[in-house]
C-alpha cells in the first residue's frame, strides 16, 4: 500500500478551468514536495512545504500543507495545455532519508 | 550548472543478464538516491548513498546493488534480470543526507525481454 494516496488518479479539463489534486496520508511528514513529470522524463521539483498550514504560490499554482502535516493539495488556476503532465507528491518523514511518493495524478488540459 | 545526468537513456536486456546504470549528481550535491518507477506508478525508493556507503535501503532484493565513487557519482547494478525489472530507473541527488529536496535525472528506461 502507498504511504501517500493521491486523488484523483486522472483529471481531464478544458483550458481555462481550475483543478485541485489531493495528497493524503495517515503519517506525519517533516516536508512534502510536489513534482511534475513529463512522459519519459524525470520528475521536476515544483515546491517544497515544511510548515503545517503553509501555503505557497507559484504563478497559477497554489500548494497547501495541512495543519497536521499529513496532507497537501495542489490547485491550478486557469489551467493551460502546458500544465499537462503527471503530478506527484512525495513526503519525507523524520529520521527517514527517502522520499515516499504517491502514485501520481495524470492531468490533461485540452485546448 | 549541470543537473543530474544519467546514462544510458534506454537499454534493452535479456532475462538473466546483468545491467549497470550510471548517475552523476547535480553540482554541489553529495548524496545520491535511486528509484524505480514502473509504468503508471510513482517512484519507489531503492537505496541511498552518502560518503560512498549505502545509508538506507528500500524493499528491494539483493540483486539490486550500488556504489558511490569519491566524486559522488553512483552506479546501480541489477543482477539476474527479471521481466518485472522493466521500469524507468531514476537517480536523485541532494545536498547532505538530511536534506530531502531532491533533483532527478531524466532516467534510464530499462526493458527486459
Amino acid at each position: 500500500t502507498q504511504l501517500l494516496e493521491q486523488s484523483p488518479q486522472f483529471l481531464s479539463i478544458q483550458e481555462g478551468e481550475n483543478l485541485t489534486v489531493y495528497c493524503n496520508s495517515s503519517s506525519v511528514f517533516s516536508s512534502l514536495q510536489w513534482y511534475r513529470q513529463e512522459p519519459g522524463e524525470g520528475p521536476v521539483l515544483l515546491v517544497t512545504v515544511v510548515t503545517g498550514g503553509e501555503v505557497k504560490k507559484l504563478k497559477r499554482l497554489t500548494f497547501q500543507f495541512g495543519d497536521a502535516r499529513k496532507d497537501s493539495s495542489l490547485h491550478i488556476t486557469a489551467a493551460q495545455p502546458g500544465d499537462t503532465g503527471l503530478y506527484l507528491c512525495a513526503g519525507a518523514r523524520s529520521n527517514d532519508y527517502k522520499l515516499s511518493f504517491g502514485a501520481g495524478t495524470t492531468v490533461t488540459v485540452r485546448a | 550548472d549541470a543537473g543530474v545526468t544519467q546514462s544510458p537513456t534506454h537499454l534493452i536486456k535479456t532475462r538473466g543478464q546483468q545491467v549497470t546504470l550510471r548517475c552523476s549528481p547535480k553540482s554541489g550535491h553529495d548524496t545520491v538516491s535511486w528509484y524505480q518507477q514502473a509504468l503508471g506508478q510513482g517512484p519507489q525508493f531503492i537505496f541511498q548513498y552518502y560518503e560512498e556507503e549505502e545509508r538506507q535501503r528500500g524493499n528491494f532484493p539483493d540483486r539490486f546493488s550500488g556504489h558511490q565513487f569519491p566524486n559522488y557519482s553512483s552506479e546501480l547494478n541489477v543482477n539476474a534480470l527479471l521481466l518485472g525489472d522493466s521500469a524507468l530507473y531514476l537517480c536523485a541527488s541532494t545536498t547532505g543526507i538530511g536534506h530531502t529536496e531532491a533533483f532527478f535525472g531524466q532516467g534510464t528506461r530499462l526493458t527486459v525481454v
